[in-house]
């Protein structure tokens, strides 16, 4: 596997389930987001991650819940979300977070629809 | 705040046309500006990047030049295709600061639809 990549691509959940999605890189990155996608809205940053530890938290609902165990991994635990959270869920990775020549590459997102 | 302001779209353009998006930003200190592109069903791809003002970045007969006395990274094509229908955002990444990371600002995105 290169690149960025996110599992599940797609996910159908109802508002009392739990989930998680899964970001995986393969570049040696030290930096990881977390972004939404919603139709008609630009690209929402969620969390950001740097060396494993959180940098920011964009005033996220307590229902999303990041995880970074190692600088490889991200994960985004879901629990009692609602209908307008349905979206594209996007992950990104970046070689180090201060650097403003900063390049983001971006996973295949996973499109999640709650019901 | 930084924020970056793109054109409004859908863009649709006949295969072969010229094609311009209009971006422009507002950032304190000296920013680096990119153009992402994202096809149907995928995620974003870096298509250029531009670290100071006066540089062009240039990707498959894509271009976009750094103006900063015009606080703009138009994006241009002299001709497109229809393999090039897709969602363009630009972006621009500042220095860190008090309140800023590095992290990249995202505009809202322009849709290109290129008809054959």
């Amino acid at each position: 596997e290169t690149g960025v990549t996110q599992t599940p691509r797609h996910l159908v959940m109802g508002m009392t389930n739990k989930k998680s999605l899964k970001c995986e890189q393969h570049l040696g990155h030290n930096a990881m987001y977390w972004y939404k996608q919603s139709a008609k809205k630009p690209l929402e940053l969620m969390f950001v991650y740097n060396f494993k530890e959180q940098t920011e938290n964009n005033s996220v609902p307590s229902r999303f819940s990041p995880e970074c165990p190692n600088s490889s991994h991200l994960f985004l635990h879901l629990h009692t979300l609602q209908p307008e959270d349905s979206a594209l869920y996007l992950c990104a990775s970046s070689p180090r977070l201060w650097d403003r020549t900063n390049e983001q590459f971006f996973g295949p997102g996973t499109r999640l629809t709650v019901l | 705040g930084n924020s970056v302001t793109q054109m409004e779209g859908p863009v649709t353009l006949s295969e072969e046309a010229f094609l311009t998006i209009n971006c422009t930003y507002t950032a304190t200190g000296y920013p680096s500006l990119f153009w992402y592109v994202q096809y149907p069903g995928e995620g974003l791809q870096l298509l250029l990047k531009a670290t100071k003002a006066d540089d062009k970045g240039s990707n498959k007969g894509f271009e976009a030049t750094y103006r900063k006395e015009t606080t703009s990274f138009h994006l241009e094509k002299g001709s497109v295709q229809v393999s090039d229908s897709a969602v363009y955002f630009c972006a621009l990444s500042d220095l860190p600061g008090s309140s800023n990371t590095g992290k990249l600002i995202f505009g809202q995105g322009t849709t290109l639809q290129v008809k054959p």
